[in-house]
């Protein structure tokens, strides 16, 4: 069945460093690829997508790119904020299914 | 407030009782999908409907849940004989047909705790 794997937490960096979260993926067929954030005491929030290989998806200064050939979904942010601080969920889906997660990424920036 | 909701957001109930949630899709969606969430982990797939039909049942939705969508609306999750293993958040999420992306939007969620 399908899965994605994430990279294990907690992640902890200083304000201004560079951020990657590493997420890999296991899919049948040609899934769609998202990253939701879940900031303290809220819902998930879909940061960024993107649909077929090689695509780039971007949200408030993160990107990622779907890697087709390494089955990744790398996320990455150049310079982090205070702000940034949550849990970040990599995501697959194919067609209308549902969504499959990864365990989830505790990132905490720190002044 | 057109997005994701759910109602209640909080449940503390015994084990044995019966519990009740629901869930208000963004309008015009016509996808509905529960999930739940335990401490630490990612969200789980429980259920989905497309309109009024249920399309799909996860193993974990065992014969004490059940959902419902009668008239391709709001939802209802029902666990029957809560046991303590139920306790996790319950999210709901919502989608629209012509999102061939399956971007799918999530409400604030229903925090079980089953003492």
């Amino acid at each position: 069945g399908n899965s994605v794997t994430q990279m294990e937490g907690p992640v902890t960096l200083s304000e201004e460093a560079f951020l990657t979260i590493n997420c890999t993926y296991t899919a049948t067929g040609y899934p769609s690829l998202f990253w939701y954030v879940q900031y303290p005491g809220e819902g998930l929030q879909l940061l960024l997508k993107a649909t077929k290989a090689d695509d780039k998806g971007s949200n408030k200064g993160f990107e990622a790119t779907y890697r087709k050939e390494t089955t990744s979904f790398h996320l990455e942010k150049g310079s982090v904020q205070v702000s940034d601080s949550a849990v970040y969920f990599c995501a697959l889906s194919e067609g209308a299914q549902k969504l499959v997660f990864g365990q989830g990424t505790r990132l905490t920036i720190n002044p | 407030d057109t997005g994701v909701s759910q109602d209640p957001r909080h449940k503390i109930t015994k084990r044995g009782q019966n519990v009740t949630f629901r869930c208000d899709p963004i309008s015009e969606h016509n996808r509905l999908y529960w999930y739940r969430q335990t401490l630490g982990q990612g969200p789980e797939f429980l259920t989905y409907f497309q309109n009024e039909a249920q399309l799909e049942k996860s193993r974990l939705l065992s014969d004490r849940f059940s959902a419902e969508r009668p008239k391709g609306s709001f939802s209802t999750l029902e666990i029957q004989r809560t046991e303590q293993g139920d306790s996790a958040m319950y999210l709901c999420a919502s989608s629209a047909t012509l999102s061939l992306r399956n971007e799918q939007f999530f409400g604030p969620g229903t925090r079980l705790t089953v003492l």
